[in-house]
């Protein structure tokens, strides 16, 4: 187990699609997070899982957006009729502690 | 609402020479910081962290230096090397109900010229 692992790396989709992208925690890592980066501004929070609860979810997550973590393991951050502005590098993090992040390498989405 | 602010974008430093990299922050209620390195097309990195309790933390050629009252910290590279070129980025842990979250800055891009 080498760190978090992000899937797919790049994604370019038409606007009105839906695009799934999967994260890989360390395995015993128990906290998921997930952010958004933008060009020229650090990550954002967006949501974060302990275990398989979802325990907070930023006002920037609309309705558009879903995450789910059903095992307490993997977890899938979708999004739905995918707008322009929802073009953004999307992180995902995990922890053991409340304190210390790792993070994944990313995707990068692109809508067209 | 910026919590955390990184004011200079980027920061040019001749290799072998100090890089200071500094940060605000406005909530009095962050009680831990960290700092993390990133590369083009990586994700971030850990680099060094500090509490509120403490006023420097040091790892090898990486120091951090928090002024609690000015609600400011920085970071010291000596000696900055090539290899340090990246984009740094300043984030505050703060507890939100039963979990922590870190709020980031928008990163200083630093490059250390050979």
């Amino acid at each position: 187990d080498t760190g978090v692992s992000q899937d797919p790396r790049h994604k370019i989709t038409k606007r009105g699609q839906n695009v799934t992208f999967r994260c890989d925690p360390i395995s015993e890592h128990n906290r998921l997070y997930w952010y958004r980066q933008t060009l020229g501004q650090g990550p954002e929070f967006l949501t974060y899982f302990q275990n398989e609860a979802q325990l907070e979810k930023s006002r920037l997550l609309s309705d558009r957006f879903s995450a789910e973590r059903p095992k307490g393991s993997f977890s899938t951050l979708e999004i739905q009729r995918t707008e322009q502005g929802d073009s953004a590098m999307y992180l995902c993090a995990s922890s053991l502690t409340e304190r210390g992040y790792t993070f994944g390498s990313g995707t990068r989405l692109t809508v067209v | 609402d910026q919590q955390v602010k990184q004011n200079s974008p980027s920061l040019s430093v001749q290799e072998g020479r100090i890089s200071i990299l500094n940060c605000d922050y406005t909530n009095s209620m962050f009680d831990y910081f960290l700092w993390y390195k990133k590369y083009p097309a990586e994700g971030p990195t850990f680099l060094i962290s500090i509490s509120s309790i403490k006023d420097k933390n040091e790892d090898g050629r990486f120091t951090v230096f928090l002024n609690k009252s000015a609600k400011h910290l920085s970071l010291h590279i000596v000696p900055s090397q090539p290899g340090d070129s990246a984009v740094y980025f300043c984030a505050a842990s703060v507890r939100v109900d039963s979990s922590y979250k870190l709020i980031f800055g928008s990163g200083t891009r630093l490059l250390v010229r050979p």
